[in-house]
């Protein structure tokens, strides 16, 4: 059991270079989401998707776009990269009324713009 | 005002120290309090779940949330080096918007 797979675990960019992290999960989940993870600021959520064919902007969207492809994957794209998008990646999910709300998180992906 | 806010550490203790880990919260909305544990290039994990003021207990962890306060606490009883980790508080409304606290770094000292 997988879980959640991010990929790719390491990336440098240049400033105006674009990418997109992908994340998958094999729970079934209806809810996904993507986190930044920065020194002193914590986990701060960057777009969410609750159901497959929606998304919508989390605390930190700017310079961001995502895609819920279907029910188990879900990207985040940075079109032109800044190096205030340094930072650690995290992608999220969980299946919302099963009691817990518990997140599950993928390892993560860290990014430099340099 | 920060919504959560969270010692960042660096907390040190000795192995088989009590831990106390704290949070304060300004929002008196907030209805399910969780801690997530997350190792050194890990992704955090969830620890402990409540949805009411008081104690939960789960082994060596006991969580304890003081709503009257707003203020969430995490004891570890007989610290193992294995507890060495960054804990997050996560005091929430119950919807998709999750919010953390920023996180304290602790190291068991074996």
């Amino acid at each position: 059991n997988a879980g959640v797979t991010q990929t790719p675990k390491f990336q440098v960019l240049k400033t105006g270079q674009s990418m997109t992290l992908q994340c998958a999960q094999d729970m079934n989940h209806n809810s996904m989401y993507w986190y930044r993870q920065d020194p002193g600021m914590g986990l701060r959520l960057i777009y969410y998707s609750a159901s497959e064919g929606t998304t919508d902007k989390g605390e930190v969207p700017n310079g961001y776009n995502v895609s819920r492809l279907n029910k188990r994957e879900f990207s985040l794209r940075l079109e032109s990269a800044a190096p205030s998008q340094t930072s650690v990646y995290f992608c999220a999910s969980r299946q919302r009324g099963a009691g817990d709300e518990k997140l599950f998180f993928g390892s993560g992906t860290q990014l430099s713009v340099l | 005002q920060k919504e959560v806010e969270q010692d960042p550490g660096p907390l040190s203790v000795p192995e088989g120290a009590i831990v106390s880990l704290n949070c304060t919260y300004s929002n008196s909305a907030f209805q399910y309090f969780m801690w997530y544990r997350q190792y050194s290039r890990k992704g955090p994990e969830l620890l402990m779940y409540t949805y009411s003021s008081g104690n939960k207990e789960d082994g060596r962890f006991t969580a304890q949330v003081d709503k009257s306060s707003k203020y969430i606490s995490l004891f570890i009883r007989d610290s193992q080096p294995s507890d060495s980790a960054t804990y997050l508080c996560a005091p929430n409304f119950g919807n998709e918007k999750l919010t953390f606290g920023t996180g304290t770094r602790l190291t068991i000292i074996p």
